[in-house]
């Protein structure tokens, strides 16, 4: 399916477990972009990617860790899962840069117990 | 302290009447950006204004950007129950580790 998707779209997990977050773009687009959504704080930036190999940290990047080996994926780890991490996810891609338009996944709403 | 205030929070009006929505900085931006979120699903953009003062229409939609680069508003005209969602300003920056700064939205809610 062409678009962008996220996987899984839900997920329960308990403190201190690594958990996976993944991103899949089929529009080959070069930024891509890891959000957290919380009541009341919007959409906050986790980390970003430019192309392939490059990434770099937005405002909340502790706790997390992401790669970007092909252009399409763009996953996200959370090391050891803390309850504070409990959120909804969203990965977005963009063609051109920050200020073009960002396409956004479905999200992946995840638990921590 | 958010960036970007947005006001009302949460806006519960009836079909047909108009209504508008804020979006309030102390920052200038590059650009202002509004999304559309529905639930369960990821924000849809909707307009990119980009020049002080411009206005931006889509259909019952008007959108417009302070004439100081600092501000920005939604008004809908006649509402329709498919209105109802989560809006979305995000600020453009030339600065700093995240460009493009959301404010925390506006849950809109149209009632037949």
């Amino acid at each position: 399916d062409a678009g962008i998707t996220q996987s899984p779209r839900y997920k329960i997990t308990e403190t201190g477990r690594q958990v996976t977050l993944m991103c899949h773009q089929t529009w080959s687009h070069s930024y891509m972009f890891w959000y957290r959504q919380d009541l009341g704080h919007g959409l906050r930036l986790i980390y970003y990617s430019a192309a392939a190999d490059i990434t770099d940290k937005g405002e909340v990047p502790d706790g997390y860790v992401v790669s970007r080996s092909k252009t399409e994926n763009f996953p996200l780890t959370l090391e050891s899962a803390t309850r504070s991490q409990t959120s909804v996810y969203f990965c977005a891609s963009s063609e051109l840069g920050w200020l073009d338009e960002q396409f956004f996944g479905p999200g992946t709403r995840l638990t921590v117990l | 302290t958010q960036l970007l205030e947005q006001s009302p929070q949460f806006l519960s009006i009836q079909e047909g009447e108009n209504l508008t929505v804020y979006c309030n900085s102390s920052s200038v931006f590059s650009s202002l950006q509004w999304y559309r979120q529905e639930p369960g699903e990821g924000p849809v953009l909707l307009v990119t204004v980009v020049t002080g003062g411009e206005v931006k229409k889509l259909k019952r939609l008007t959108f417009q950007f302070g004439d100081a680069r600092k501000d920005s508003s939604l008004h809908i005209t006649a509402a329709q129950p498919g209105d109802t969602g989560l809006y979305l300003c995000a600020g453009g920056r030339i600065q700093g580790a995240q460009k493009l700064v959301f404010g925390q939205g506006t849950r809109l809610t149209i009632n037949p």
